[in-house]
């Protein structure tokens, strides 16, 4: 069965550098999501993405934040100038349309120190 | 607002025995209701949804709009089912994304 696949599994860095998160989402998904959980809490939505562009956001995901899809497989995250409270793990999901349902990652663990 | 409440953090059963693991929502319109699973060590997975009318290892759930609650449960409780449970949330017509709750870690005691 294909899978959402997430690398690094685990990535650390100091406060004030950038990072980027990689997913390669289902291959014939549409749908892009990146959420996260930082330790103890919900999973947080924190954008969409169809058709190469954002299609929702939320409040979390401010100007520190952006995605890409570069090449038509992958799915990235980056976070340009890391803070402790960045520190999460953020999955990737994806899925076949509208309401459909998401198909996760097994997520990257980001421990910003 | 879009809201989903698990009032239970964590929850402890013997194997055999029912559970129940509750979750209600808020929400405007007619949301779409999940319930996902996390099992030791991997990925957030789909247990089921309410539109399937589904059960999947033995689990149901039904969604209750008068009490906008959308409890799962099962019957006989095995120790395979011990796992983190989230119910999660979706707007029709509306916003794509999952508004998931807190959890519930459910633990089946042998």
């Amino acid at each position: 069965e294909p899978e959402v696949t997430q690398t690094p599994s685990h990535q650390v860095t100091q406060m004030g550098q950038e990072v980027i998160l990689r997913c390669v989402p289902i291959s014939n998904h549409l749908y892009f999501y990146w959420y996260r959980q930082i330790l103890g809490q919900k999973v947080e939505f924190l954008v969409s993405f169809y058709n190469n562009e954002i299609s929702e956001k939320s409040e979390i995901f401010d100007d520190q934040f952006s995605v890409e899809r570069p090449d038509g497989s992958n799915f990235t995250l980056k976070i340009r100038s890391t803070k402790l409270e960045d520190s999460a793990m953020y999955f990737c999901a994806s899925g076949t349309g509208y309401n459909s349902p998401l198909h996760f990652g097994n997520g990257t663990r980001l421990t910003v120190t | 607002a879009q809201r989903v409440t698990q009032p239970e953090k964590l929850l402890s059963v013997f194997k055999g025995a029912p559970v129940e693991l509750k979750c209600n929502y808020s929400y405007s319109g007619s949301p779409e209701l999940f319930w996902y699973v996390q099992y030791s060590r991997q990925r957030l997975q789909l247990l089921l949804r309410h539109i399937s009318r589904e059960s999947i290892k033995g689990f149901t759930a039904d969604l209750n709009k008068g009490e906008t609650s959308f409890h799962l449960k099962k019957p006989f409780a095995q120790e395979e089912d011990s796992a983190m449970y989230y119910c999660a949330l979706s707007g029709q017509g509306g916003s794509e994304k999952l508004v998931f709750g807190k959890g519930t870690k459910l633990t089946v005691n042998p």
